[in-house]
């Protein structure tokens, strides 16, 4: 199956900062996925991603598909950002989760 | 609309125990899936239904089967229910490559 690295693991930021999430993953894939699951445990769909660049407001992702990453770039970030950011790439309905950025934002 | 709900929130079991977790949608979409998520790990994909009458195996569907009643509702039924099962479930529904997740049963098997 596919394997898939996120990076960084944890990561703390200030109120207002910018931060980049890594998605690497090993094979070809037609669909790509981020979601974030809140501290009380709730996922919700971020992007549907599988090339190119979109963006919803402070948050964007770019998938470089021939090169195997994704990226979610979260800018001013907000105490409510915290939480766990999960990429998920695959093919057709069968999608992969990654392990996972942790992210804290401090006030 | 009330989006993907799932019953029940909690519950604990016995090993051996058999139960059945419900999930229901009311966005009127075709495909439904099961996920577990052990503590600190992503989710993994245990089985889905592209549509109604169809169901098929993901990435670890051993001692779960599931059940496409009609388009809205999508079961997932532990028949004996093992410690290894211990996990948090959750459902989801998709509609063009997003999917839509249901809030989660978390599920203790003593």
């Amino acid at each position: 199956g596919i394997q898939v690295e996120q990076s960084p693991p944890d990561l703390i930021l200030q109120e207002g900062a910018n931060s980049t999430l890594r998605c690497n993953f090993s094979d070809s894939v037609n669909n790509l996925q981020w979601f974030h699951q809140n501290p009380w445990g709730q996922l919700i769909n971020l992007f549907y991603i599988p090339s190119g660049t979109k963006q919803n407001g402070r948050l964007s992702a770019t998938t470089v598909a021939t090169e195997r990453y994704s990226l979610l770039y979260i800018s001013s970030s907000q105490t409510t950002d915290s939480g766990v950011y999960f990429c998920a790439p695959g093919a057709g309905n069968m999608l992969t989760f990654g392990g996972g950025t942790r992210l804290m934002v401090k006030p | 609309n009330a989006g993907v709900t799932q019953t029940p929130k909690f519950q604990v079991l016995k090993t051996g125990q058999s139960m059945t977790l419900q999930c229901a949608q009311d966005m009127n979409h075709n495909s439904m899936y099961w996920y577990r998520q052990d503590p600190g790990m992503g989710l993994r994909l245990i089985y889905y239904s592209a549509s109604e009458g169809t169901t098929d195996k993901g990435e670890v569907p051993n001692g779960y089967n599931v059940s496409r009643l009609n388009k809205r509702e999508f079961s997932l039924r532990l028949e004996s229910a093992a410690p290894s099962q211990t996990s948090v479930y959750f459902c989801a529904s998709e509609q063009g490559y997003e999917q839509y997740f249901g809030p989660g049963t978390r599920l203790t098997v003593t």
